[in-house]
């Protein structure tokens, strides 16, 4: 059974701070990943895909994958109220393996 | 690129009632997704395709769940016998084939079962 686990929280963080979402996942095999971010009662949005080893930037958030640790990370830079959700980390293989996500709220 | 649309956006229904969901993916997409979401959990995956094929469903997925996606372009999702429990946001998702895309989710349809 491929898994992907990630910290339910909540987080808080006060306005301005870095938010720092963790997520690990079963597969070694697995090749892709994604965040996404859903607002109460909204659909998921993808916000970020990462696909090496490394970093990837895309304004202010950045995606760690470590594939030898299985781990994959998001940090939120210059945390905003609008920032509050719930972020869902995402594997994909032939269907998309998603955790239970980790509610943030940035606390003005 | 109209993005993934699903129809009802809400839906009340009573027990042992029969209920049907529409998906209309991204137009090049050729993968279809169903999920189905409670309060406080993730997604759950309950079967997908591509094209007009129905490539893999859900092992936990009851048998009065069907889907269909009967020329490759619109899917449809359909409960029969509605109980409580099914009361959740249903998703449709859709991608092309290949491991890099991601998902794009439609708005979602909410199905209350009373």
């Amino acid at each position: 059974q491929k898994e992907v686990e990630q910290n339910s929280g909540p987080l808080s963080v006060p306005e301005g701070a870095i938010a720092s979402l963790n997520c690990t996942y079963s597969d070694r095999g697995s090749q892709s990943f994604f965040w996404y971010r859903q607002y109460s009662g909204k659909s998921p949005e993808l916000i970020m895909s990462i696909y090496s080893n490394g970093d990837k930037e895309d304004g202010r958030f950045t995606a760690q994958l470590n594939k030898a640790s299985q781990y994959v990370s998001l940090l939120i830079r210059d945390s905003q109220p609008s920032d509050s959700a719930t972020y869902l980390c995402a594997m994909a293989g032939n269907q998309f393996y998603f955790g239970t996500g980790t509610s943030l709220t940035v606390i003005p | 690129d109209t993005g993934v649309s699903q129809d009802p956006r809400h839906k009340i229904t009573k027990r042992g009632q029969n209920v049907t969901f529409r998906c209309d993916p991204i137009s090049e997409h050729n993968r279809l997704y169903w999920y189905r979401q409670t309060l406080g959990q993730g997604p759950e995956f309950l079967t997908y395709f591509q094209n007009e094929a129905q490539l893999e469903k859900s092992r936990l997925l009851s048998d009065r769940f069907s889907a269909e996606r009967p020329k490759g372009s619109f899917s449809t999702l359909e409960i029969q016998r509605t109980e409580q429990g099914d009361s959740a946001m249903y998703l449709c998702a859709s991608t092309k084939t290949g491991g890099n895309s991601p998902l794009h989710f439609g708005n979602g349809t909410r199905l209350t079962v009373t």
